[in-house]
Protein backbone atom coordinates (compact mmCIF):
# COMPACT_ATOMS: atom_id res chain seq x y z
CA UNK A 1 0.00 0.00 0.00
CA UNK A 2 1.09 3.86 -0.32
CA UNK A 3 3.10 5.45 2.00
CA UNK A 4 1.96 8.84 2.78
CA UNK A 5 4.24 11.69 4.35
CA UNK A 6 2.72 14.31 6.58
CA UNK A 7 3.77 17.65 7.92
CA UNK A 8 4.24 19.38 10.38
CA UNK A 9 3.14 16.30 12.46
CA UNK A 10 1.69 19.21 15.26
CA UNK A 11 2.28 22.89 15.47
CA UNK A 12 0.87 25.12 17.97
CA UNK A 13 -0.49 28.69 16.27
CA UNK A 14 -2.44 32.03 17.05
CA UNK A 15 -5.49 33.20 15.88
CA UNK A 16 -5.81 34.55 12.86
CA UNK A 17 -2.89 33.04 11.13
CA UNK A 18 -2.99 30.36 8.46
CA UNK A 19 -1.01 27.25 8.65
CA UNK A 20 -0.20 25.17 5.49
CA UNK A 21 -0.04 20.70 5.79
CA UNK A 22 1.65 18.84 3.42
CA UNK A 23 1.46 15.51 2.31
CA UNK A 24 3.43 13.20 0.07
CA UNK A 25 2.92 9.78 -1.33
CA UNK A 26 5.10 7.47 -2.62
CA UNK A 27 3.13 6.62 -5.69
CA UNK A 28 0.68 8.45 -7.87
CA UNK A 29 -2.76 8.36 -7.09
CA UNK A 30 -6.14 10.38 -8.62
CA UNK A 31 -7.83 11.47 -5.50
CA UNK A 32 -6.51 12.80 -1.92
CA UNK A 33 -9.01 13.20 0.71
CA UNK A 34 -8.45 15.86 4.01
CA UNK A 35 -10.29 15.02 7.11
CA UNK A 36 -10.23 16.62 10.05
CA UNK A 37 -11.21 15.12 13.57
CA UNK A 38 -11.92 16.98 16.79
CA UNK A 39 -11.00 15.79 19.77
CA UNK A 40 -12.84 12.59 20.96
CA UNK A 41 -14.93 12.72 17.56
CA UNK A 42 -14.39 10.65 14.32
CA UNK A 43 -13.26 11.80 10.90
CA UNK A 44 -15.41 14.25 9.21
CA UNK A 45 -14.36 14.46 5.29
CA UNK A 46 -13.30 17.91 4.05
CA UNK A 47 -12.50 17.67 0.95
CA UNK A 48 -11.23 15.62 -1.92
CA UNK A 49 -8.23 17.02 -3.93
CA UNK A 50 -8.28 16.05 -7.73
CA UNK A 51 -5.05 16.72 -9.64
CA UNK A 52 -5.47 19.26 -12.20
CA UNK A 53 -9.38 20.59 -10.75
CA UNK A 54 -10.70 22.11 -8.05
CA UNK A 55 -10.69 20.22 -4.79
CA UNK A 56 -14.60 19.06 -4.26
CA UNK A 57 -15.55 20.54 -0.14
CA UNK A 58 -18.17 19.00 1.51
CA UNK A 59 -20.93 20.64 2.94
CA UNK A 60 -19.79 23.32 5.91
CA UNK A 61 -16.34 23.31 4.79
CA UNK A 62 -15.62 26.39 1.90
CA UNK A 63 -12.89 27.05 -0.25
CA UNK A 64 -11.99 30.57 1.17
CA UNK A 65 -11.18 28.67 4.75
CA UNK A 66 -9.75 25.34 3.81
CA UNK A 67 -7.34 25.97 0.25
CA UNK A 68 -6.12 23.08 -1.58
CA UNK A 69 -3.73 22.72 -3.93
CA UNK A 70 -3.26 19.47 -6.04
CA UNK A 71 0.31 20.23 -7.92
CA UNK A 72 0.75 16.61 -9.28
CA UNK A 73 -0.58 13.24 -8.44
CA UNK A 74 1.67 12.48 -5.21
CA UNK A 75 1.34 15.91 -3.39
CA UNK A 76 -1.24 17.90 -1.96
CA UNK A 77 -1.60 20.19 0.80
CA UNK A 78 -4.43 21.86 2.88
CA UNK A 79 -4.34 25.49 4.64
CA UNK A 80 -6.54 25.93 7.56
CA UNK A 81 -6.97 29.59 6.96
CA UNK A 82 -7.51 32.93 9.71
CA UNK A 83 -7.87 30.05 12.55
CA UNK A 84 -9.75 30.36 15.39
CA UNK A 85 -9.51 28.13 18.70
CA UNK A 86 -12.31 26.36 17.17
CA UNK A 87 -9.80 24.94 14.42
CA UNK A 88 -7.90 22.86 17.26
CA UNK A 89 -8.19 19.17 15.42
CA UNK A 90 -6.00 16.74 14.40
CA UNK A 91 -5.85 17.07 10.20
CA UNK A 92 -5.64 13.90 7.95
CA UNK A 93 -4.87 13.17 4.53
CA UNK A 94 -6.09 9.71 2.87
CA UNK A 95 -5.36 7.98 -0.15
CA UNK A 96 -7.10 4.87 -1.51
CA UNK A 97 -5.58 2.78 -4.19
CA UNK A 98 -8.47 0.85 -5.32
CA UNK A 99 -12.38 0.28 -3.93
CA UNK A 100 -11.04 -3.44 -2.75
CA UNK A 101 -8.46 -1.65 -0.49
CA UNK A 102 -8.49 0.60 2.44
CA UNK A 103 -7.59 3.99 2.92
CA UNK A 104 -4.15 4.49 3.95
CA UNK A 105 -3.63 7.68 6.49
CA UNK A 106 -0.97 10.28 6.46
CA UNK A 107 -0.13 10.31 10.56
CA UNK A 108 -1.72 13.38 10.74
CA UNK A 109 -1.29 16.93 12.19
CA UNK A 110 -2.28 18.27 15.27
CA UNK A 111 -3.12 21.49 15.23
CA UNK A 112 -3.61 23.37 18.54
CA UNK A 113 -4.63 27.58 18.28
CA UNK A 114 -4.17 29.56 20.72
CA UNK B 1 -29.44 9.89 11.61
CA UNK B 2 -25.76 7.85 12.15
CA UNK B 3 -25.73 5.15 9.54
CA UNK B 4 -22.98 3.61 11.32
CA UNK B 5 -22.73 2.87 15.01
CA UNK B 6 -20.19 1.30 17.56
CA UNK B 7 -20.56 -0.21 20.66
CA UNK B 8 -19.34 -0.23 23.15
CA UNK B 9 -18.24 3.39 23.44
CA UNK B 10 -14.98 2.47 25.73
CA UNK B 11 -14.14 -0.47 27.09
CA UNK B 12 -11.39 -1.54 29.90
CA UNK B 13 -9.97 -5.06 29.90
CA UNK B 14 -7.21 -6.89 31.29
CA UNK B 15 -4.18 -7.33 29.57
CA UNK B 16 -4.31 -11.08 28.61
CA UNK B 17 -8.61 -11.12 28.09
CA UNK B 18 -10.74 -11.30 24.86
CA UNK B 19 -12.61 -8.73 23.98
CA UNK B 20 -14.92 -8.36 21.01
CA UNK B 21 -15.80 -4.99 19.54
CA UNK B 22 -19.27 -4.26 17.67
CA UNK B 23 -20.54 -2.28 14.26
CA UNK B 24 -23.65 -1.97 13.48
CA UNK B 25 -24.55 -0.06 9.99
CA UNK B 26 -27.56 1.13 8.14
CA UNK B 27 -25.67 1.83 4.80
CA UNK B 28 -26.95 0.42 1.64
CA UNK B 29 -26.33 -0.94 -0.83
CA UNK B 30 -23.12 -1.71 0.82
CA UNK B 31 -19.72 -2.63 -0.60
CA UNK B 32 -17.44 -3.02 2.01
CA UNK B 33 -16.80 -3.02 5.43
CA UNK B 34 -13.37 -1.98 7.20
CA UNK B 35 -11.96 -1.90 10.09
CA UNK B 36 -9.11 0.47 11.77
CA UNK B 37 -7.01 1.04 14.42
CA UNK B 38 -6.09 4.15 15.47
CA UNK B 39 -3.29 5.10 18.07
CA UNK B 40 -3.73 8.49 20.12
CA UNK B 41 -2.36 11.02 17.82
CA UNK B 42 -1.29 9.10 14.84
CA UNK B 43 -3.58 8.05 11.59
CA UNK B 44 -5.81 5.30 11.34
CA UNK B 45 -4.33 2.11 10.12
CA UNK B 46 -6.10 -0.60 7.92
CA UNK B 47 -6.92 -3.75 10.56
CA UNK B 48 -9.27 -5.43 7.46
CA UNK B 49 -11.33 -5.05 5.03
CA UNK B 50 -14.72 -7.28 3.90
CA UNK B 51 -16.40 -7.66 1.05
CA UNK B 52 -20.14 -8.40 0.94
CA UNK B 53 -19.29 -12.22 0.42
CA UNK B 54 -16.70 -12.75 3.39
CA UNK B 55 -17.69 -13.59 6.41
CA UNK B 56 -14.94 -13.31 8.41
CA UNK B 57 -11.57 -11.99 8.05
CA UNK B 58 -8.01 -12.84 10.14
CA UNK B 59 -5.31 -10.34 10.78
CA UNK B 60 -3.20 -11.74 13.40
CA UNK B 61 -4.90 -11.63 16.88
CA UNK B 62 -7.67 -9.37 15.04
CA UNK B 63 -10.44 -11.31 13.77
CA UNK B 64 -13.18 -9.83 11.83
CA UNK B 65 -16.99 -11.01 11.17
CA UNK B 66 -19.39 -9.96 8.80
CA UNK B 67 -23.06 -10.74 8.50
CA UNK B 68 -24.24 -9.00 5.24
CA UNK B 69 -28.25 -9.97 6.00
CA UNK B 70 -28.46 -8.20 9.61
CA UNK B 71 -25.53 -5.72 8.76
CA UNK B 72 -23.52 -6.09 11.71
CA UNK B 73 -19.84 -6.42 11.92
CA UNK B 74 -17.53 -7.62 14.97
CA UNK B 75 -13.69 -7.55 15.54
CA UNK B 76 -12.85 -10.14 18.04
CA UNK B 77 -9.39 -9.37 19.60
CA UNK B 78 -7.28 -12.42 21.35
CA UNK B 79 -4.83 -12.51 24.04
CA UNK B 80 -4.91 -8.79 24.58
CA UNK B 81 -1.78 -6.63 24.63
CA UNK B 82 -1.18 -3.09 26.07
CA UNK B 83 -0.19 -1.92 22.47
CA UNK B 84 -3.88 -2.61 21.49
CA UNK B 85 -4.87 0.33 23.22
CA UNK B 86 -6.24 2.77 20.71
CA UNK B 87 -9.51 3.89 19.10
CA UNK B 88 -10.77 0.76 16.75
CA UNK B 89 -13.21 2.50 13.56
CA UNK B 90 -15.22 0.83 11.48
CA UNK B 91 -16.07 2.42 8.51
CA UNK B 92 -18.51 1.48 5.86
CA UNK B 93 -18.27 2.01 2.36
CA UNK B 94 -21.74 2.08 -0.31
CA UNK B 95 -20.09 1.29 -3.53
CA UNK B 96 -16.87 1.56 -5.16
CA UNK B 97 -17.42 4.92 -6.44
CA UNK B 98 -18.90 6.44 -3.17
CA UNK B 99 -16.96 7.91 -0.27
CA UNK B 100 -16.52 6.23 3.02
CA UNK B 101 -18.89 6.36 6.38
CA UNK B 102 -16.91 5.89 9.82
CA UNK B 103 -18.27 5.23 12.78
CA UNK B 104 -17.94 7.12 15.84
CA UNK B 105 -15.02 4.67 17.33
CA UNK B 106 -14.65 2.14 19.97
CA UNK B 107 -12.12 3.47 22.76
CA UNK B 108 -10.17 0.54 24.14
CA UNK B 109 -7.74 0.43 27.44
CA UNK B 110 -5.76 -2.30 28.27
CA UNK B 111 -4.25 -2.63 31.34
CA UNK B 112 -1.95 -4.19 33.14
Amino acid sequence: SAVISQKPSRDICQRGTSLTIQCQVDSQVTMMFWYRQQPGQSLTLIATANQGSEATYESGFVIDKFPISRPNLTFSTLTVSNMSPEDSSIYLCSVEQGSNYGYTFGSGTRLTVV
Amino acid sequence: KNQVEQSPQSLIILEGKNCTLQCNYTVSPFSNLRWYKQDTGRGPVSLTIMTFSENTKSNGRYTATLDADTKQSSLHITASQLSDSASYICVVKKTSYDKVIFGPGTSLSVIP
